[in-house]
């Protein structure tokens, strides 16, 4: 079965630059999406297709891929992007999630 | 407004039967792929399985198959996730998710069914 990585946990300052990372084999030939999710919340696209941002998305997030690796970058990082991130990418007809990022903003 | 609306909060017993909904509104239902994810305690999201409502094409993840069973009825825009024998480990969140690209990701999700299966 296809395997995303994700580091489990992420700690960032207000206003400064948050990266999460997902590896997985092959990545750079398969789309990578994004999610955000907080407690008692419907999860939510922050980016798809690697780099495009769903509309009503702010514009402190972007994505990015190289090589096995997608990247989400949040620039300015405030407190209300504390929360779960999650990546994921669709392989041989099955939908795969990384473990997720827990997003702290300390 | 586009969105999902799923079943409140269950509380069963081992071995019971459930089944759970998610109503689609906003948008022509039957033409998009809506997909199933779990969340257990302290846990990731895990993709359960899809079901295509126009035809009712279903697919699951091999880690499920034969667990739970999805179906839908498009002639009210709802799907639905059944489990004939629950059990403890069931307990979890369960969210529906609209399907964009086929079911290659998913931008449009429900808020969550709470389960909680225990004696």
């Amino acid at each position: 079965s296809y395997d995303l990585t994700q580091p489990p946990s992420l700690s960032v300052s207000p206003g400064q630059t948050a990266r999460i990372t997902c590896s997985g084999d092959e990545l750079e030939d398969k789309d990578a999406y994004w999610y955000q999710l907080k407690p008692g919340q419907s999860p939510v696209l922050v980016i798809y297709q690697d780099t495009k941002r769903p509309s009503g998305i702010p514009k402190r997030f972007s994505g990015s891929t190289s090589g096995n690796r997608a990247t989400l970058t949040i620039s300015g990082t405030q407190a209300m992007d504390e929360a779960d991130y999650y990546c994921q990418a669709w392989d041989s007809g099955t939908v795969v999630f990384g473990g997720g990022t827990k997003l702290t903003v300390l | 407004e586009m969105q999902l609306v799923q079943s409140g909060l269950e509380v069963k017993k081992p071995g019971e039967s459930l089944k759970i909904s998610c109503e689609g509104s906003g948008y022509t239902f039957s033409n998009y792929w809506i997909g199933w994810v779990r969340q257990m305690p302290g846990k990731g999201l895990e993709w359960m399985g899809v079901i295509y409502p126009g035809d009712s094409d279903t697919r699951y993840s091999p880690s499920f198959q034969g667990q739970v069973t999805i179906s839908a009825d498009k002639s009210i825009s709802t799907a639905y996730l059944q489990w004939r024998s629950l059990k403890a480990s069931d307990t979890g969140i369960f969210y529906c998710a609209r399907g964009t690209e086929g079911f290659r990701y998913f931008d449009l999700w429900g808020r969550g069914t709470l389960v909680t299966v225990s004696s």
